[in-house]
């Protein structure tokens, strides 16, 4: 059964620091999806990152993949107040694509001024 | 360009009564999904289709029925509610190669309440 844990759950930061949110998964993987959610909103993707030392940039947020750790990272560059949310990270197992995507608990994410 | 389209926004059932929430998506897609969301518990997978007339059981099916007629549109029903149905749902669609998933697409969500 694949399981996929993300730490930390909770983070509160200021504006300005830096930091990364891990997420590690038990099985080998296809692909994994990074999601970002506001408060009473749905799910946004934010990076698909499909093998391994896929590295994706978006402004301040940078993803990457390391398949053999079966770890992704986020890291958040100089954070700012707009980047306060609930990120979410998605596994596809390998040839388990039926299966679903399996999600992380997610990161509640505060960033203060 | 619509994607995925979730009807109601919100609903508030009494305990035993039924109802169907509404997904459909507009992009062709083969995969479709619901999950179910509560705090701290992330998303979990309630039942999904890989393609018309083909339905599944997820992680957590148990008090709700799906059908698949047509690509575009993917129905959960609660068959008889229950206050641990309380929840926020959300439907999704992917395409689907045959052993994988694309990006899922969300629909803006369901917020249930069942008293």
């Amino acid at each position: 059964e694949l399981k996929v844990e993300q730490n930390p759950l909770f983070l509160s930061m200021q504006e300005g620091k830096n930091y990364t949110i891990y997420c590690n998964y038990s099985t080998t993987s296809d692909r994994l999806y990074w999601y970002r959610q506001d408060p009473g909103k749905s799910l946004e993707s934010l990076f698909v990152l499909l093998s391994n030392g896929a590295v994706k940039q978006e402004g301040r947020l940078m993803a990457s993949l390391d398949t053999k750790a079966r770890l992704s990272t986020l890291h958040i560059t100089a954070a700012v107040h707009d980047l306060s949310a609930t990120y979410f990270c998605a596994v596809v197992e390998s040839g388990g694509g039926a299966d679903g995507l399996t999600f992380g608990k997610g990161t509640h994410l505060i960033i203060q001024p | 360009n619509a994607g995925v389209t979730q009807t109601p926004k919100f609903q508030v059932l009494k305990t035993g009564q039924s109802m169907t929430l509404q997904c459909a998506q507009d992009m062709n897609h083969e995969y479709m999904s619901w999950y179910r969301q509560d705090p701290g518990m992330g998303l979990r997978l309630i039942h999904y289709s890989v393609g018309a007339g083909i339905t599944d059981q997820g992680e957590v099916p148990n008090g709700y029925n799906v059908s698949r007629s047509t690509t575009e549109d993917f129905p959960l029903r609660l068959l008889s509610a229950a206050p641990s149905q309380t929840s926020v749902y959300f439907c999704a669609s992917s395409r689907f190669t045959g052993f994988s998933l694309t990006e899922a697409f969300f629909g803006q969500g369901t917020r249930l309440t069942v008293v």
